[in-house]
């Protein structure tokens, strides 16, 4: 089954522990990217990535850190995470040649305290 | 700067009756235009897009849109609201020469009350 997968789907953690949040596509698609949702602002870029080591900012990118060391994988880092990053964060990946449809992982909801 | 409005954060509709959830763009390329709809605690799902084909879309679900070039709108529709249909909806668009964001719309929240 083609998708996006996200873990973990819950964290609860405090100011400063460094994190990661995993995301995975098995699509074959070159383009990924991070979205963060929060209330009456919809959803907005944090980073995205062309292909395998290409990266670029999103809207929102302080405080956030992203690799792509390969095509599937694309972490979210959050090196110390502060109450301000308490969201729902969703993960997308998209093929350039698939009419520009961008699939969504399941979210991770992300409580910082 | 490029932006997407979504007018009525909250729309409430009685079962069976019309739902028509409003986005406008800004924008003077037509761009590609997307609706979404999250379920509670749920991903993003993808109900129907218009990439410059037909301008009136169908999608899942009974939803459908028509891109209006001179309006600069996009608005979701469906003739007869089911329960089910209770969601937040967000519009989503990716203008030209930007393929690598979607720009979303704040959301509206569908309330269906019997």
């Amino acid at each position: 089954e083609a998708q996006v997968t996200q873990n973990p789907r819950y964290l609860i953690t405090v100011t400063g522990k460094k994190l990661t949040v995993t995301c995975s596509q098995n699509m074959n698609h070159e383009y990924m990217s991070w979205y963060r949702q929060d209330p009456g602002l919809g959803l907005r870029q944090i980073y995205y990535s062309m292909n395998v080591e290409v990266t670029d900012k999103g809207d929102v990118p302080e405080g956030y850190k992203v690799s792509r060391k390969e095509k599937r994988n694309f972490p979210l880092i959050l090196e110390s995470p502060s109450p301000n990053q308490t969201s729902l964060y969703f993960c997308a990946s998209m093929s350039r040649g698939d009419s520009y449809e961008q699939y969504f992982g399941p979210g991770t909801r992300l409580t910082v305290t | 700067a490029q932006s997407v409005t979504q007018l009525g954060s909250h729309v409430s509709v009685s079962e069976g009756a019309l739902v028509l959830l409003r986005c406008n763009y800004s924008s003077s390329v037509p761009p590609y235009l997307f609706w979404y709809v999250q379920y509670p605690n749920q991903g993003l799902q993808l109900l129907l897009k218009y990439t410059s084909a037909a301008t009136l879309v169908k999608g899942i679900n009974g939803f459908e849109a028509e891109f209006k070039k001179s309006e600069t709108s996009f608005h979701l529709t469906k003739p007869s609201a089911h329960m089910s249909d209770a969601a937040e909806y967000f519009c989503a668009v990716m203008f030209s020469g930007g393929y690598n964001k979607l720009i979303f719309g704040a959301g509206t929240r569908l309330a269906v009350h019997p």
